[in-house]
């Protein structure tokens, strides 16, 4: 069974450019989560799709950041226009079950903003 | 301030040790999620605990949920050098369930094992 994947695995970007971050979940999981961990700092949510919708978006910075997930599938993630600050590992988990049972992490996009 | 605390922050040990991590709360923890990183890859779920007393066992690897279920610690019985990475508590920290799987996360303990 295939895990959770990310891409790209990098991206270096300039400031003020758009890059957008894709993760597949595991087949059949219809918990999708982005995390973040920006340097020196903890990993920090994000925000929860159940399917398609978004469950919880509390973690999201600011309007710069856009989640999608189309038809429950896979996620994007669109950070535009991209700034320094937002350079950092963001990390895909999936679960079947919300909260109680274990996610399982993708290996992360790491961002580097330019 | 954060809202778990890991301790300590980086760690060398010589193979054969033992070794332990300890992730602290001033909340109670509905649940508290064990997970290993090693760089570049994804985390790796270690362990999951709910119960105040709670303690689960994976072969050398042991973590204890305290009975207020504020702390939780691992325990590394003789250590190998394929348990470096950095060790990460994350927690459930709202009430019910209510969080959905959204969890709080330490931040981090980087673990060094030399042959």
């Amino acid at each position: 069974e295939a895990g959770v994947t990310q891409f790209p695995s990098h991206s270096v970007i300039e400031k003020g450019q758009t890059v957008t971050l894709r993760c597949d979940p595991i087949s059949g999981h219809d918990n999708l989560y982005w995390y973040r961990r920006v340097m020196g700092k903890e990993i920090k949510f994000l925000l929860h799709f159940v399917k398609e919708s978004k469950q919880d978006e509390s973690g999201m910075p600011n309007n710069r950041f856009l989640a999608e997930r189309t038809g429950g599938t896979y996620s994007t993630l669109k950070v535009q226009p991209a700034e320094l600050e937002d350079s950092g590992v963001y990390f895909c988990a999936s679960s079947q079950v919300p909260g109680y049972t274990e996610a399982f992490f993708g290996q992360g996009t790491r961002l580097t903003v330019v | 301030s954060q809202e778990l605390e890991q301790s300590p922050q980086s760690l060398i040990v010589q193979e054969g040790k033992n070794l332990t991590i300890n992730c602290t709360s001033s909340k109670t923890l509905y649940g508290l999620y064990w997970y290993k990183q090693k760089y570049g890859e994804g985390l790796i779920f270690l362990m999951m605990l709910q119960k105040g007393g709670e303690e689960k066992s994976h072969e050398k690897i042991t973590a204890k949920l305290d009975e207020k279920k504020q702390q939780s610690s691992l325990h590394i019985t003789a250590s190998q050098p394929s348990h470096a990475g950095i060790y990460l508590c994350g927690a459930d920290m709202e009430a019910g369930g209510t969080s959905y799987g959204k969890l709080t996360f330490g931040q981090g303990t980087i673990l060094t094992v030399h042959p």
